[in-house]
């Protein structure tokens, strides 16, 4: 079985500041993991997705993710936090799950706080 | 302009009384999924469809039906909603869900109130 788990449901930031968000997986076999975000009133867009080609994956809006088979992490990192980075987001990890699904099974989510 | 496409935003509505929550995307995508997301729990998914006439049933079906007549529509379907399913409802699509790397495309989201 596969699950996604987020460390921190809320992260608070200083604007300028890194950004960590984490996003820890189990999976028997190697998954493929996406980061999503989702703005206040809106549904969730793609920040970034790993898909075995790399495993520093460059996003959207200066968002970066590595990915560690070693210890079975995605974290979401940017070097300096924006106001508009304030929003929710959302780690998922999918692999097939023997059938058509391919399940994407979502983290419950890190709320992002930027303070001036 | 590519997207997925739910109607209603908001809906309010009582113990009983059947609803219908509308999806549409123009993409031409093969893949479309419902979830609900509540407080503390993140995403569940409710029931998904790999194309015209092929659904499934996700996480948690319980209380909901679907529909695939069309390829660009997706209904998700209340018979008889209760307050256990007062929650934020969402459409996604993707253009071959069997491609590992085709990401979902999600709706704004509908917020559904069952008193």
């Amino acid at each position: 079985a596969q699950s996604v788990t987020q460390l921190g449901s809320h992260v608070s930031v200083s604007e300028g500041a890194l950004v960590l968000l984490r996003c820890n997986y189990s999976s028997s076999v190697p998954p493929y993991l996406f980061w999503y975000v989702q703005y206040p009133n809106q549904g969730l867009q793609l920040l970034l997705k790993y898909t075995s080609a790399a495993t520093l994956v460059k996003g959207i809006n200066g968002f970066e993710a590595e990915f560690k088979k070693s210890e079975t992490s995605f974290h979401l990192t940017k070097p300096s936090a924006h106001m508009s980075d304030a929003a929710e987001y959302f780690c998922a990890v999918r692999l097939n799950s023997g059938g058509s699904n391919y399940k994407l099974t979502f983290g419950k989510g890190t709320l992002l706080t930027v303070n001036p | 302009e590519a997207q997925v496409t739910q109607n209603p935003r908001y809906l309010i509505t009582v113990t009983g009384k059947k609803l219908t929550v509308t999806c549409s995307q123009n993409m031409n995508h093969e893949y479309m999924s419902w979830y609900r997301q509540d407080p503390g729990l993140g995403l569940r998914q409710i029931y998904y469809s790999m194309n015209v006439e092929v659904t499934d049933k996700g996480d948690v079906p319980e209380g909901y039906k679907v529909s695939r007549k069309e390829k660009r529509n997706f209904p998700l379907i209340l018979e008889s909603p209760s307050p256990n399913q007062t929650s934020l409802y969402f459409c996604a699509s993707s253009l071959n869900w069997e491609r590992s790397n085709s990401p979902l495309h999600f709706g704004n989201g509908t917020r559904l109130t069952v008193t």
